[in-house]
């Protein structure tokens, strides 16, 4: 079964370090991958997607997240953090391109301290 | 970009009562759309998915007699939860996919079941 494991709960990171969100998924086929980010009282936002080609994938935001596969993960990173970084971020895995029957990871609520 | 738009945000009912929830995709058409319900520290699980015009697809385990879907227009999705209980307090989510867009999620709705 489809599954998606991001093992921290809570990260907390300065202002201006550097970030990486660890996300491993369990899948059978070709993973399409994704990550979103939710800020309180907002709709999920599609930070990047991984469907083929470059396993190192910019998205908005000054984010990127690497795939590898021989590691089944899709770490999302960031060089410098801002303050309105600050927010729930998710990995998802699909069957497809189409963004049908995401699976979802948990959750990682990130804060950042001045 | 895209917006979808939930309504409400926020919901407390008296047990045995209904509760509907809209979904609108505001400027584009919403082929399908997805329901989510989250639990505390859990991850969003996919309940069904909603083509307009057609019967929705519920996901195993989840009641299509007490979670109402209906897809009436390409902009508008409706889940009733019908005679709600408290167990059915969660974080309801949906989210709308046009045809080659990205899927856009609502801001979600918060249901209180007392």
């Amino acid at each position: 079964a489809q599954s998606v494991t991001q093992p921290d709960i809570h990260i907390t990171v300065s202002e201006g370090a550097s970030l990486e969100l660890r996300c491993n998924y369990s899948y059978g086929a070709t993973p399409y991958l994704f990550w979103y980010v939710q800020s309180p009282g907002q709709g999920l936002q599609l930070l990047l997607k991984y469907f083929s080609g470059d396993t190192l994938v910019q998205g908005i935001k000054g984010f990127e997240a690497e795939f590898k596969r021989s590691q089944s993960s899709f770490n999302l990173r960031k060089p410098s953090v801002h303050w309105s970084d600050a927010a729930e971020y998710f990995c998802a895995v699909g069957p497809s391109a189409g963004f049908q029957k995401l699976v979802f990871g948990t959750g990682t609520r990130l804060l950042v301290s001045p | 970009g895209a917006v979808v738009s939930q309504h409400p945000s926020r919901v407390i009912c008296k047990s045995g009562t209904s509760v509907k929830i809209e979904c609108r995709s505001l400027d584009f058409q919403a082929t399908t759309m997805f329901w989510y319900r989250q639990f505390p520290k859990q991850s969003l699980m996919l309940m069904a998915t909603s083509n307009e015009g057609s019967k929705a697809t519920y996901e195993q385990g989840v009641e299509k007699d007490k979670f109402l879907i209906n897809h009436a227009s390409l902009t508008l999705s409706t889940l009733t939860v019908t005679s709600a209980h408290p167990e059915d307090s969660s974080f309801y989510i949906c989210s709308a996919v046009g045809v080659r867009t990205e899927a856009f999620f609502g801001q979600g709705t918060r249901l209180t079941v007392v």
